[in-house]
């Protein structure tokens, strides 16, 4: 079985500074690997996608990376603003997807 | 495109009632999931269809959940009778196939208080 580990469970930074997220994966067989963003209350909005044969995406000033040898996939985003507070969640794909428990991400002004 | 739609966005019931939670998936998705949130135990999957099939039902808690699919813009998820552990946030959630290049996208989610 897929198992998804996310550390930290939470993270505080102030604003300016790069936030990087972590997730693992114990099977390497997966489709694919998404990010997403969830604010209190809301529903999951995705942030990337990054295909199993892809190795990084990058969208403004979010960058995913993948390493499926390692299991690994960490979300970096640059000079974090307020506005990136929420709860940062991965997924891999192979049939469904698996997701990890989140990082809770607190940037103060 | 409207999205994956849910409905009811929230309910409050007694323990012991039937509850139906309804998704609208986006047109021409062929994979739709059933996922329940809660604080204790995160986003967990219940069920995913695909073509209308359900696939692996294997999150699905116990024999007081059933989902069916009746066509390919329309599912239901049912509990009955509810429990007030049971309360939490469901989302529907709907994909273009398998492929690796396929996005999921949720709903916004049915929040369900059975007390």
């Amino acid at each position: 079985k897929q198992e998804v580990t996310q550390i930290p469970a939470a993270l505080s930074v102030p604003e300016g500074e790069n936030l990087v997220l972590n997730c693992s994966f114990t099977d390497s067989a997966i489709y694919n690997l998404q990010w997403f963003r969830q604010d209190p209350g809301k529903g999951l909005t995705s942030l990337l996608l990054i295909q199993s044969s892809q190795r990084e995406q990058t969208s403004g000033r979010l960058n995913a990376s993948l390493d499926k040898s390692s299991g690994r996939s960490t979300l970096y985003i640059a000079a974090s603003q307020p506005g990136d507070s929420a709860t940062y969640l991965c997924a891999s794909r192979w049939g469904k997807f698996q997701f990890g428990a989140g990082t809770q991400v607190v940037v103060t002004p | 495109d409207a999205g994956v739609i849910q409905s009811p966005r929230h309910e409050v019931t007694e323990m012991g009632q039937e509850v139906t939670l309804r998704c609208k998936p986006i047109s021409g998705h062929n994979s739709l999931f059933w996922y329940r949130q809660t604080m204790m135990r995160g986003l967990e999957l219940l069920i995913y269809f695909n073509n209308n099939v359900p696939i692996d039902d294997s999150g699905m808690p116990e024999d007081r959940f059933s989902a069916k699919m009746p066509n390919a813009s329309f599912s239901t998820l049912k509990i009955q009778p509810s429990e007030p552990r049971d309360s939490a946030v469901y989302f529907c959630a709907s994909s273009l196939g398998s492929g690796t290049g396929n996005t999921i996208y949720f709903g916004e989610g049915s929040w369900l208080t059975v007390v």
